[in-house]
């Protein structure tokens, strides 16, 4: 059971523009939602992450974009740039019993980006 | 002064062998993680360790034992290797207070082919 679904799986975008990537998931006792980036032969690295208390939160050209009803989440990157090409996973997590999650991620499928100049 | 290392990086081998892949932390986390990717890219936990006990052991075939011998170091040893195993697998670190929001940090990967 896939329990975070992200799309697209690839994306082709030109220098300058808007990179939009959506996720969904379905167990409702996530709380922690965080974007890693991978670039190629590396690990994945934390991009920028969101608890549901809030709706959007933005760090320099990079926001995510919350949903709570729609169960819903998406990173967009304003102003994409060549170096912003790398593979972008959505993640989430849950606090589980006692306040802990034991750090549990479970990863969407990943979205292949690719920014041209 | 890598965080997190890996080795070896790549590892090539036959069918029916066994074979380990160290990781190591130098950010003094307490927990630590084995992923796996496949050729699709996509990432799954396969186990976590805190401190030197597992905590997190999800559907993984007990051709894979992992051992934390300190809490810096978790490698992953597996047996009889198929050639379904063949995958990218990354090592991962965090604070371990066991909040939701940690940061993991991930190492460099090794990338297993068997043949």
């Amino acid at each position: 059971q896939q329990q975070v679904k992200q799309s697209p799986q690839s994306l082709i975008v030109q220098k300058g523009g808007i990179s939009i990537i959506n996720c969904a998931y379905e167990n409702t006792a996530f709380d922690y939602f965080p974007w890693y980036q991978q670039f190629p032969g590396k690990g994945p690295a934390l991009l920028i992450a969101i608890r549901p208390d809030v709706s959007e939160k933005k760090e320099g050209r990079f926001t995510i974009s919350f949903n709570k009803s729609a169960k819903q989440f998406s990173l967009h990157i304003m102003d994409s740039q060549p170096g912003d090409s790398a593979t972008y996973f959505c993640a989430a997590s849950s606090t589980g019993p006692g306040g802990t999650s034991y750090g549990k991620l479970t990863f969407g499928q990943g979205t292949i980006l690719t920014v041209h100049p | 002064d890598t965080a997190v290392s890996q080795t070896p990086k790549y590892l090539v081998t036959q069918m029916g062998n066994d074979k380990s892949i160290k990781c190591e932390q130098n950010l003094g986390h307490d927990t630590m993680y084995w992923y796996k990717q496949d050729s699709k890219k996509f990432l799954k936990i396969m186990f976590s360790y805190n401190n030197k006990e597992l905590i997190i052991n999800e559907t993984v075939p007990n051709r894979f034992s992992p051992k934390s011998p300190d809490k810096a170091h978790l490698n992953l040893h597996i047996n009889s290797l198929e050639l379904g195993d063949s995958a990218v697998y990354f090592c991962a670190s965090s604070r371990g207070t066991g909040l939701a929001q940690e940061t993991q940090y991930f190492g460099p990967g090794t990338r297993l082919l068997v043949l």
